[in-house]
Formats: C-alpha cells, sequence, structure tokens
C-alpha cells in the first residue's frame, strides 16, 4: 500500500536559517505529492504540490521537488522565519476514484530569534 | 469565495454516546473526505462522499458513518464512542472530475471523549 515517512522533529533552527525537511513516499503509480502546514490550533493548509515527476512545487519561499528515481519530496526554504514555526505534513495522493491522501506522521519545526 | 467550515469547533461526550459532525465545502467543490487526526499524529482518511455515497472508506469500524447533502455538504456520525475517538476531526473538500484532485482542509472539529 502507500506509505509516506518524514524525518523526526522537533526541527529546531534559528531565524534565517536554511531548512530542509526529508519526506519519502512508497506508491504504485504515479501520485500526486503535497506539503501541508498545520499552526497550532488550527486545520491544514495546503503549502505546495507537485503532480508529476521532477515537477517543483514553491509557495511562501518554500519549494520542492518530485524526484520519482529516488521516490521523494523534500521541503526546502532558504531563509526560515518565527512565523514558520508550524507542523509540516507530507502527503501523496492520486486522481481518480476513492482519491484519499495519505500523510506522514509530520515534523515540528520551532524557529527561534 | 467561501473556504471550509465545520462545526462545532469543539464538543465533549462520554463514553458510549453518539456525535454528528458538520463539514460544509469549498464553493464549486463536489467531494468531501473525513479524517481522523490522534494528538501528535498525521491524519487518517475515514471516508469520502461523492454524489451523496461513500465513495472509498479507509480501516475505522462501520459506527463511523456519514451522508452527503445535495448542496455537497456532509456529516460524520460515531456511534457508541470510545476514548480512543478523541481526536481532532478534518473535513476537506476537493472537485472530482478535473484533471488534479486538490483537497483543501476545513479548521476541525476537536472531540474529546470522556
Amino acid at each position: 500500500g502507500n506509505s509516506v515517512t518524514q524525518m523526526e522533529g522537533p526541527v529546531t533552527l534559528s531565524e534565517e536559517a536554511f531548512l530542509t525537511i526529508n519526506c519519502t513516499y512508497t506508491a504504485t503509480g504515479y501520485p500526486s505529492l503535497f506539503w501541508y502546514v498545520q499552526y497550532p490550533g488550527e486545520g491544514l493548509q495546503l503549502l505546495l504540490k507537485a503532480t508529476k515527476a521532477d515537477d517543483k512545487g514553491s509557495n511562501k519561499g518554500f519549494e520542492a521537488t518530485y524526484r520519482k528515481e529516488t521516490t521523494s519530496f523534500h521541503l526546502e526554504k532558504g531563509s526560515v522565519q518565527v512565523s514558520d514555526s508550524a507542523v509540516y505534513f507530507c502527503a501523496l495522493g492520486r486522481t481518480g476514484t476513492a482519491s484519499k491522501l495519505t500523510f506522514g506522521t509530520g515534523t515540528r519545526l520551532q524557529v527561534t530569534l | 469565495e467561501t473556504g471550509v467550515t465545520q462545526s462545532p469547533t469543539h464538543l465533549i461526550k462520554t463514553r458510549g454516546q453518539q456525535v454528528t459532525l458538520r463539514c460544509s465545502s469549498q464553493s464549486g467543490h463536489n467531494t468531501v473526505s473525513w479524517y481522523q487526526q490522534a494528538l501528535g499524529q498525521g491524519p487518517q482518511f475515514i471516508f469520502q462522499y461523492y454524489r451523496e455515497e461513500e465513495n472509498g472508506r479507509g480501516n475505522f469500524p462501520p459506527r463511523f458513518s456519514g451522508l452527503q447533502f445535495p448542496n455537497y455538504s456532509s456529516e460524520l456520525n460515531v456511534n457508541a464512542l470510545e476514548l480512543d475517538d478523541s481526536a481532532l476531526y478534518l473535513c476537506a473538500s476537493s472537485f472530482t472530475g478535473g484533471t488534479q484532485e486538490t483537497q483543501y482542509f476545513g479548521p476541525g472539529t476537536r472531540l474529546l471523549v470522556l
């Protein structure tokens, strides 16, 4: 079946540091890949997505590239801010019938001044 | 454009009771999916509704049931509540029929079972 593995947190960084959160997946076929962010006490917000191999999703300075050869979708940001502190979830999904999302366990990011 | 809304925001129930959670989908969307997120975990897929019928189900017992209405809103019902049902319940809406079925989430309903 489908599965997503994320690096465990928490990840603690100083403001303006470089961020990488690793995500690898197992799936048959060609899933779509997503990063969602969850701020304290809130639901999930879509951060970025990629629907095919070598696609790069980007939003708010975050980027992730769909690497089929390494089955990875690592999240990166060049300079984090305190406001980026949140839990980040990698997920895979399929189009068509019952397009459920399969999530990783989440990675908590804490950014300090 | 109105986003996904859920009600209530918080709920406290006792073991054995029944609960109904509600979700209004985003404008233009026709599919609703429900997820359970236990504390410190990623969301787990419960089921999806499309055209008012269940369109896929995760590994949840039959006491978890749902409905979708003609306006695409949805309900999640849980009977015979157990302590382990305490979680954040997330609703997501999407459009089935296009090339990309990105799911957009509501703020969730936090359920506590005592």
